[in-house]
C-alpha cells in the first residue's frame, strides 16, 4: 500500500522567512495530495491540495510542488507568521472511494516572532 | 467549526475495559473514517465506511469494531483496552467516497 515520508519533523523559523515541508510517497497511482494544518486541541484542516495533473498550486501565502517523475511534493509557506505555527500533514491517496487517505508524520512548525 | 461532532472528548478507563466513541459527520457527508492519532505516529487510518456499508480497513485491531447506523453517525468500538491505546480518536467525514476530509475535534482515550 501508499507509504507517506515527511520530513522535517520539526521546524523552526523567525517571522516574515519561508518554510518548506517535503513529502514524499510510494505507489505512483497516487493522483491526490492534500496538506492538513493541526492546530492544538483542534482536528486536522484541509488547508490546500492538488491533483497530479498540476505541477503547482498557490494560494495567497501557500503554495504546493509536484513532481510525479520522483513522487515527492513539497508545501511552501511564504511571510510566515505566528498564527501559522501548527502541525502540518501530508497526504497521498489514489482518490477513489475504497483507498483513503495516507499521512506523513507530521511536521509541528514553531514560527519565532 | 468542521460540522463533525465526536464524542466524549476525553475519557479515561483501565485496562481491560470497553468503550464507545460516537462521531457524527457534517449534514449531509455520507463518508465516516476512523483515524487514530498517536505520539509520533502521525494520523493512522483505521476504517471507513460509506452510506453504512464497510468500505475500507486499515490497520485497525481485531479488538476494535465500528459501524455506521441508517442516520450515519458511526460508532468506534474498543474493547480490552490496553495501555497502549491511549491516543487520541479522529472521525472525519467526506460528502463522496472520497475528497476533502472535514475532521472532528478528537477522543481523547487515555488507558491507566
Amino acid at each position: 500500500g501508499e507509504n507517506v515520508e515527511q520530513h522535517p519533523s520539526t521546524l523552526s523559523v523567525q517571522e516574515g522567512d519561508s518554510a518548506v515541508i517535503k513529502c514524499t510517497y510510494s505507489d505512483s497511482a497516487s493522483n491526490y495530495f492534500p496538506w492538513y494544518k493541526q492546530e492544538l486541541g483542534k482536528g486536522p484542516q484541509l488547508i490546500i491540495d492538488i491533483r497530479s495533473n498540476v505541477g503547482e498550486k498557490k494560494d495567497q501565502r501557500i503554495a504546493v510542488t509536484l513532481n510525479k517523475t520522483a513522487k515527492h511534493f513539497s508545501l511552501h509557506i511564504t511571510e510566515t507568521q505566528p498564527e501559522d505555527s501548527a502541525v502540518y500533514f501530508c497526504a497521498a491517496s489514489i482518490g477513489s472511494g475504497n483507498t483513503p487517505l495516507v499521512f506523513g508524520k507530521g511536521t509541528r512548525l514553531s514560527v519565532i516572532a | 467549526d468542521s460540522g463533525v461532532t465526536q464524542t466524549p472528548k476525553h475519557l479515561i478507563t483501565a485496562t481491560g475495559q470497553r468503550v464507545t466513541l460516537r462521531c457524527s459527520p457534517r449534514s449531509g457527508d455520507l463518508s465516516v473514517y476512523w483515524y487514530q492519532q498517536s505520539l509520533d505516529q502521525g494520523l493512522q487510518f483505521l476504517i471507513q465506511y460509506y452510506n453504512g456499508e464497510e468500505r475500507a480497513k486499515g490497520n485497525i485491531l481485531e479488538r476494535f469494531s465500528a459501524q455506521q447506523f441508517p442516520d450515519l453517525h458511526s460508532e468506534l468500538n474498543l474493547s480490552s483496552l490496553e495501555l497502549g491505546d491511549s491516543a487520541l480518536y479522529f472521525c472525519a467525514s467526506s460528502a463522496g467516497e472520497a475528497g476533502e476530509l472535514f475532521f472532528g475535534e478528537g477522543s481523547r482515550l487515555t488507558v491507566l
